[in-house]
């Protein structure tokens, strides 16, 4: 069964950092790219980062560039996203995201989420 | 940057009536279009990918249908179980991922 499970969320003051993980199980992790998706407290999706298999390629939605950074160790089956300069907009729950290994690799499977709220 | 544009925001309806969901995209998408199905308390799951293959285990009740700019994602017979927060999202021209901003099927 294909498992992400996020952790590392919290409440941090404004300027503070976080660091998000993901345990991927259940798959051959080396084998799919990953991305980042959050969702602010009742609003839509928004998608913020993408890994390609080996990191060679990787993207940030323009609300996030220069202050995250995605990162995956496939030997341990992990994905991660470092947060820096963090603002209240960007209090959200976070989800990691499979891509499927069919191009144009749509979202196939979703963790949960681990919630951080940005707040002084 | 596409911008999809989901309507209605919410469709009122009851179970057993057929649900339409409408996703219409800034520019042309082809038919990389994918549909998402959200309920509190569990993971997203992916329901139509290329604009009309249902995904792994996706009942057949559900469809979806069109290209370049508009497209829909239709309900045949809603379930207790599918209601739900809907949204689209185009993997045809990226970065960004784009989605849009969703439609709640509520019961009526």
């Amino acid at each position: 069964e294909v498992q992400l499970v996020e952790s590392g969320g919290g409440l941090v003051q404004p300027g503070g950092s976080l660091r998000l993980s993901c345990a991927a199980s259940g798959f051959t992790f080396s084998s799919h790219s990953m991305n980042w998706v959050r969702q602010a407290p009742g609003k839509g999706l928004e998608w913020i980062s993408y890994t390609s298999i080996t990191s060679a390629i990787i993207y940030y939605a323009d609300s996030v560039r220069g202050r995250f950074t995605i990162s995956r160790d496939n030997a341990k089956n992990s994905l991660y996203l470092q947060m820096n300069s963090l603002r209240a907009e960007d209090t959200a729950l976070y989800f990691c995201v499979r891509d499927s290994t069919q191009w144009p690799y749509y979202f196939d499977y979703w963790g949960q989420g681990t919630l951080v709220t940005v707040s002084s | 940057e596409i911008v999809l544009t989901q309507s209605p925001a919410t469709l009122s309806l009851s179970p057993g009536e057929r649900a339409t969901l409408s996703c219409r995209a800034s520019q042309t998408v082809s038919s990389y279009l994918a549909w998402y199905q959200q309920k509190p308390g569990q993971a997203l799951r992916l329901l139509i990918y290329d604009a009309s293959k249902r995904a792994t285990g996706i009942p057949a009740r559900f469809s979806g249908s069109g290209s370049g700019t508009d497209f829909t994602l239709t309900i045949s017979s809603l379930e207790p179980e599918d209601f739900a927060v809907y949204y689209c999202q185009q993997r045809n021209n990226w970065p960004p991922l784009t989605f849009g901003g969703g439609t709640k099927v509520e019961i009526k």
